[in-house]
């Protein structure tokens, strides 16, 4: 069957840190992978998406970066974490035109 | 203008009641239209797509209308477990949108 798995659920990390949040996708070959991020009380923005490997689309100028290493592997990943990083991240998975995006259970990343 | 504007309500609503959501999207060339379901702290989940011809499954009914960009989902006999957000989404040349959610609370 087909599934995402995202991890860590939950993350705590002081302003300045590195972070590292994964992406993996089974039961599907070459799907379209998606970043987003949604603030307390607010909706979701996209971040990054991915068509295929090393292939990486920003939306919005930040200081997060994505990367592709692997065909069902997708990464998020920020050098130096600011206060503003901290919200709900989620990954998603194209399913298909009629059927819309499949989520991960996403990672609450505080920057404290 | 945002690509997709919804009420962010919160509607509060008793158990047994009928609630409507609308959302309106600003880009005509939009391709396809869903509901999706957020519970608290969780991810969203496809809850229906939305068809040209209008669609329901089981208490829920969702509308499109083309020429007014704008799309409904209607619920009736509310239950407690709908309580949650509910975000509209269109699909605008490959690229989802959503909307910001409308916050419903069923009460007994």
């Amino acid at each position: 069957s087909q599934t995402i798995h995202q991890w860590p659920a939950t993350l705590v990390q002081p302003v300045g840190s590195p972070l590292s949040l994964e992406c993996t996708v089974e039961g599907t070959s070459n799907p379209n992978l998606y970043w987003y991020r949604q603030a307390a009380g607010r909706g979701l923005q996209l971040l990054f998406y991915s068509v295929g490997i090393g292939q990486i689309s920003s939306e919005v100028p930040q200081n997060l970066s994505a990367s592709r290493p692997q065909d069902r592997q997708f990464i998020l990943s920020s050098k130096k974490l600011l206060l503003s990083d901290s919200g709900f991240y989620l990954c998603a998975w194209k399913t298909g035109a009629n059927y819309g995006y499949t989520f991960g259970s996403g990672t609450r990343l505080t920057v404290v | 203008r945002k690509e997709v504007e919804q009420d962010p309500g919160p509607f509060n609503v008793p158990e047994g009641a009928t609630v409507a959501f609308n959302c309106t999207y600003s880009n005509s060339a939009s391709q396809s239209f869903f509901w999706y379901r957020q519970d608290c702290r969780k991810e969203p989940k496809l809850l229906m797509s939305v068809y040209s011809s209008g669609n329901e499954d089981g208490r829920f009914t969702a509308q499109l209308n083309r020429a007014s960009q704008y799309i409904s989902l209607l619920i009736r006999d509310s239950k407690l477990s709908d309580s949650a957000t509910y975000l509209c989404v269109v699909n605008i040349l490959n690229d989802m949108r959503f909307g910001a959610g409308t916050r419903l609370t069923v009460k007994p």
